[in-house]
């Protein structure tokens, strides 16, 4: 079974800064889906930036970025010059893909990291 | 951007009662979506997989009798609560996943806040 493990329950931030959030996931396929997922005050789940596996060059989405490390099955998520609204708890997700690209099965999210940017 | 709506976003009921949560697909079919509970703080668990026209698969430990699901059409979702009692109080977030989309992006609702009491 996959596992995804966020160790950093908690971190905070100057606003303008950059701050990393870490992942790692254990699995024994050969190609999957990763994703971060935000949820900021109000609930609702927003797609931060994906990932597949077999694509060696790291996602950007504007100030977000990820570092895949894939030997050392490793997915952290880099943000610059934080905004008050990145305050948020954020979810690595996984999902697992085949060889074509699609995936299948159920998506295994991490424990959450809890980002607060203050002014 | 695929949207996905919840209803109610919040709702208050006594014990014994039933709830029903609608998930709805705005702008694209879901042959399959997903329920989540989740606790403050705290990560999503998956529930059940809703499949259109099938019977919903449920996650381990979770009551198919007391979380009733029904996927009645392709962009249609529903959970049902039944005999709610305090400790069902929770958030309960849908997802939905467009067949077309490989990558296994989910697109989730906003959320459906239950407080039973």
């Amino acid at each position: 079974a996959q596992t995804v493990t966020q160790s950093q329950p908690e971190m905070s931030v100057q606003e303008a800064e950059t701050v990393t959030l870490s992942c790692t996931y254990d699995t024994s396929e050969s190609n999957y889906y990763l994703f971060w997922y935000k949820q900021p005050p109000s609930r609702q789940m927003i797609l931060v930036i994906r990932q597949e596996a077999y694509k060696q060059q790291n996602a950007t989405e504007n100030r977000f970025s990820v570092n895949f490390q894939k030997a050392a099955k490793s997915f952290s998520l880099k943000i610059s010059d934080s905004q008050l609204g990145d305050t948020a708890m954020y979810f690595c997700a996984f999902i697992q893909a085949n060889a074509g690209g699609t995936s299948y099965g159920k998506l295994t999210f991490g424990q959450g990291t809890i980002l607060t940017v203050h002014p | 951007g695929a949207v996905v709506s919840q209803h109610p976003s919040r709702v208050i009921c006594k014990s014994g009662t039933s709830v029903k949560i609608e998930c709805r697909s705005l702008d694209f079919q879901a042959t399959t979506m997903f329920w989540y509970r989740q606790f403050p703080k705290q990560s999503l668990m998956l529930m059940a997989t809703s499949n259109e026209g099938s019977k919903a698969t449920y996650e381990q430990g979770v009551e198919k009798d007391k979380f009733l699901i029904n996927h009645a059409s392709l962009t249609l979702s529903t959970l049902t609560v039944t005999s709610a009692h305090p400790e069902d109080s929770s958030f309960y977030i849908c997802s939905a996943r467009p067949p077309e989309r490989g990558s296994g992006t989910q697109y989730f609702g906003p959320g459906t806040r239950l407080l039973v009491l």
